[in-house]
């Protein structure tokens, strides 16, 4: 029901790689840059990724983002146990003239 | 440290009108887009509008008019109103800012659950 496609999960063991994507449009990810966002449950979620690959201070550089077309992609190298979260990526619409996130991606850490 | 913090009824019956208010501190109200989210289950992040610190608002398009944000500079308070509120509104809510200068919501609050009653 997003208008962001997001798989609901991921996983990987201690120090591994895990990629999650994000598929759009050409009047959302194609068009506009694309933010992520980590949430712990009970917490306020916290901008982890900006403007497709721009880490915000104090982001360890474990986290990176890049964007092709309509597709966006958001790596942990290294996962830590830390890293189990959702994950969720969001982008201006041109079309709907709203902000649009992805359903989310829920990390764990084997 | 900016924080924002939203408050409001944990519990609202349906076709009643909901009202939450985000208070904001450690920073200045004015010259920032405030934004309100809602994460409800099978949706995920769905954002609802924002109101800029002159009072100018725009909502989502894709909502129906139900929903009303406002700013009170003066308290530093920023507010939404969703009305005649069904089960699909229950959410957790959340307010968040945007500097005019970015794209991305650089502080969140932490999010009240608010529960639809029949």
């Amino acid at each position: 029901q997003s208008v962001l496609t997001q798989a609901p999960s991921a996983s990987g063991t201690p120090g591994q790689r895990v990629s999650i994507s994000c598929s759009g449009s050409s009047s959302n990810v194609g068009n506009n840059a694309v933010n992520w966002y980590q949430h712990l449950p009970g917490t306020a979620p916290k901008v982890l990724i900006y403007t497709n690959n721009q880490r915000p201070s104090g982001v360890p550089d474990r986290f990176s983002g890049s964007k092709s077309g309509t597709s966006a992609s958001l790596a942990i190298s290294g996962l830590q146990s830390e890293d189990e979260a959702d994950y969720y990526c969001g982008v201006w619409d041109d079309s709907l003239r709203g902000w649009v996130f992805g359903g989310g991606t829920k990390v764990t850490v084997l | 440290q900016v924080q924002l913090q939203e408050s409001g009824p944990g519990l609202v019956k349906a076709s009643e009108t909901l009202s939450l208010t985000c208070t904001v501190s450690g920073g200045s109200i004015s010259d920032y887009y405030w934004s309100w989210i809602r994460l409800s289950t099978g949706k995920g992040l769905e954002w609802i509008g924002r109101v800029y610190s002159t009072g100018e608002t725009h909502y989502n398009p894709s909502l129906k008019s139900r929903f009303t944000i406002s700013v009170d500079t003066s308290k530093s308070q920023f507010s939404l109103r969703v009305s005649s509120v069904t089960a699909a509104d229950t959410a957790i809510y959340y307010c968040a800012r945007r500097r005019s200068d970015t794209l991305y919501f650089d502080y969140w609050g932490q999010g009240i659950l608010v529960t639809v009653s029949s």
